[in-house]
């Protein structure tokens, strides 16, 4: 079946460090893949999105670019912000409307 | 605030009750999809829903069930509640059928605690 693997967490970093979270996944045809958000309380978000091979999805500083030949989606930030503390999920969704989910890398962000 | 309302906020019951929970999904929005997050088991994805039809089931329980009803509102009914079923469970929703590129919008959530 379809996998998602994320970097296991959690993640600590100073203010203004560059960002890696890994994400590698497993589907059969060609999954839409995601990176979902979700602060403290509250439901995910859409970070951003890439539906097709070497796709780069990007949002507030945000960059994910969908890679084929690595079955991989690695979030990265240049610069991170006390803001971007949360927990980051790495999604896939295939045609047939199921939805897979990795673990969720939690972020902190230290000033 | 994603436009996706559920209700209740948060449940407290007993071992061997039945629940509803409750969600609206965005203006527009034909599809409702239920999950379901624990912490031993991470975001679990349930099932879809597409105007009023069931569309996709992933690990649902037969325990669990949900309807999208014509309003398009849907119910995720959990019944014979076991304290492994304490977690947080949300509902989202998109225009079309999750598939290529649909963007979910997901809700609050509702907390269940069974004791």
């Amino acid at each position: 079946g379809d996998s998602v693997t994320q970097m296991e967490g959690p993640v600590t970093l100073s203010e203004e460090a560059f960002l890696t979270i890994n994400c590698t996944y497993t589907a059969t045809g060609y999954p839409s893949l995601f990176w979902y958000v979700q602060y403290p309380g509250e439901g995910l978000q859409l970070l951003l999105k890439a539906t097709k091979a070497d796709d780069k999805g990007s949002n507030k500083g945000f960059e994910a670019t969908y890679r084929k030949e690595t079955t991989s989606f690695h979030l990265e930030k240049g610069s991170v912000q006390v803001s971007d503390s949360a927990v980051y999920f790495c999604a896939l969704n295939t045609n047939a409307g199921k939805s897979t989910f990795g673990d969720g890398t939690t972020l902190t962000v230290k000033p | 605030d994603s436009g996706v309302t559920q209700t209740p906020k948060h449940l407290i019951t007993a071992t061997g009750q039945r629940v509803t929970l409750r969600c609206s999904p965005r203006s527009g929005d034909l599809s409702v999809y239920w999950y379901q997050q624990s912490l031993d088991q991470g975001l679990q994805f349930l099932i879809q829903y597409y105007n009023g039809e069931e569309r996709a089931k992933g690990n649902i329980l037969e325990r669990f069930s949900a309807q999208q009803f014509p309003d398009l509102h849907s119910e995720l009914n959990l019944s014979s509640l076991e304290l492994g079923d304490s977690a947080l469970y949300f509902c989202a929703s998109s225009v079309f059928p999750s598939g290529a590129g649909e963007t979910q919008y997901f809700g609050p959530g509702t907390r269940l605690l069974v004791l």
